[in-house]
């Protein structure tokens, strides 16, 4: 079993929807969650990070932890063609010196047709 | 403003070649990585350096070396290019404290011919 799963899609939305991007993993020491978003010929972005469970809202952007069912989500509500990209979910087991490695999912593909 | 440069975008080489990519970055990160992204099988990690002359082995270390001779710069050594490592090649750095925020360069997209 991969420790990170994401489905590659290509996932293709009118715009204005709401996005619904997932992943799940199997470590359950990985305690930070972040979503990278990826523009076609350009590196990876951070765009949002949690610790632990719970969820954090960044204006259309939502992520969600549910460390029990070991699943991640992020949601893009009123989705922009501008928002079409490859996102990468990442986790990593804990922070500190001496832990430098995130595990990253191999990315959804999103398109927002306008 | 955060930033990571790589030396080139695009570079094509001929098998047998050795090839230097290069990765700076202006803020002071003690960590820095590199990274190959390929179509299906997501990022991965082929060496890092957590400090100056320091590094470790990634998941696909074999048919690369890496320098770090001063904090900002980051240098990937294929010793003898094969087509096999025609790829998109991602740097990226962070902080120990806050390591896991990587910040990427732009990406150096290298052809083996």
């Amino acid at each position: 079993q991969k420790e990170v799963e994401q489905d590659p899609g290509p996932l293709s939305v009118p715009e204005g929807a709401i996005v619904s991007l997932n992943c799940t993993y199997s470590n359950s020491a990985f305690q930070y969650f972040m979503w990278y978003r990826q523009y076609s010929r350009k590196g990876p972005e951070l765009l949002m990070y949690t610790y632990s469970s719970g969820n954090k809202e960044d204006g259309r952007f939502t992520a969600q932890v549910d460390k029990s069912s070991k699943y991640i989500s992020l949601f893009i509500r009123d989705s922009q063609p501008s928002d079409s990209a490859t996102y990468l979910c990442a986790m990593s087991p804990y922070s500190g010196a001496g832990s430098y490695q995130l595990t990253f999912g191999k990315g959804t593909k999103l398109s927002v047709i306008p | 403003d955060v930033k990571v440069t790589q030396s080139s975008r695009y570079l094509v080489k001929r098998t047998g070649e050795k090839v230097f990519l290069e990765c700076v970055q202006d803020m002071d990160h003690e960590n820095m990585f590199w990274y190959r992204q390929d179509p299906g099988l997501g990022l991965r990690l082929i060496y890092f350096s957590y400090d100056v002359k320091m590094k470790e082995k990634g998941d696909i270390p074999e048919g690369y070396s890496v320098s770090r001779e001063k904090k900002e710069r980051f240098s990937l050594i294929l010793e003898s290019a094969s087509t096999n490592q025609t790829s998109m090649y991602l740097c990226a750095s962070s902080l120990p404290t806050y390591q896991e925020t990587q910040y990427f360069g732009p990406g150096t997209r290298l052809l083996v011919l």
